[in-house]
């Protein structure tokens, strides 16, 4: 069973209000991803981390920000939220390339935002 | 451009066998992943190609032909407990996933 955590699981909030969504792993992976996903619709990336200190923008990265301070821990920012940030946020790291490049994925956060 | 198409919807019948296809444009090719994902769950890894061929596990199988850009996972003994999408994700030459949108696979009894 992977060991990756995201809170909230659930969050309803008002447009403009600032939100972080935290992502946790106990795995020691050096990557890390956070991904956009809409029902049905394909997964977006949004940033990536390969480690401590290294972040990166995907294709939907503009409206937020990421920090990777620790190995376990990455964060991401929605400065001021909007209606079009309601979907799904699933969080998501791996330990190499290849095969090992398996992604182990959190629960996800469901935002939703009004 | 990079993209992966795999049928939006298929429905198969409890005990029969499905087989979903996914067809790639990428810039490189490092392996193909099959993920499942059950309604409102996160993915879960199901397999990985990166040579031509077949590769079982289980009633899981899964196939692919780089020359032809394409891949299929065969789903044997169907249960009801794999009604779920399953989206294929090809690695490029920058070691980035790129998805599919996934197929939903209806089993019906």
């Amino acid at each position: 069973e992977a060991d990756i955590y995201q809170t909230p699981r659930y969050l309803v909030i008002g447009t403009g209000k600032k939100i972080t969504l935290e992502c946790s792993q106990t795995m020691g992976h050096d990557k890390m991803y956070w991904y956009q996903q809409d029902p049905g619709m394909e997964l977006h990336l949004i940033h990536y981390s390969y480690g401590v200190n290294s972040t990166e923008k995907g294709d939907l990265s503009s409206e937020s920000t990421v920090s990777r301070i620790r190995t376990e821990h990455f964060p991401l920012t929605l400065e001021s939220a909007r209606p079009s940030h309601t979907s799904q946020y699933l969080c998501a790291s791996s330990d190499g390339q290849g095969e090992a490049g398996e992604l182990f994925f959190g629960e996800g956060s469901r935002l939703t935002v009004l | 451009g990079q993209n992966i198409d795999q049928p939006t919807e298929m429905t198969a019948t409890e005990g029969a066998i499905v087989q979903i296809n996914c067809t790639y444009q990428t810039s490189g090719f490092n392996g193909l992943f099959w993920y499942q994902q059950h309604a409102g769950e996160a993915p879960t890894f199901l397999s990985y190609n990166v040579l031509d061929g077949l590769e079982e596990k289980g009633r899981f199988s899964s196939f692919l032909s780089r020359s032809k850009g394409y891949s299929y996972l065969l789903l044997k003994e169907l249960q009801m407990k794999d009604s779920a999408s399953y989206l294929c994700a090809v690695m490029d030459s920058n070691y980035q996933l790129i998805w599919g949108a996934g197929t939903k696979l209806i089993i019906k009894p």
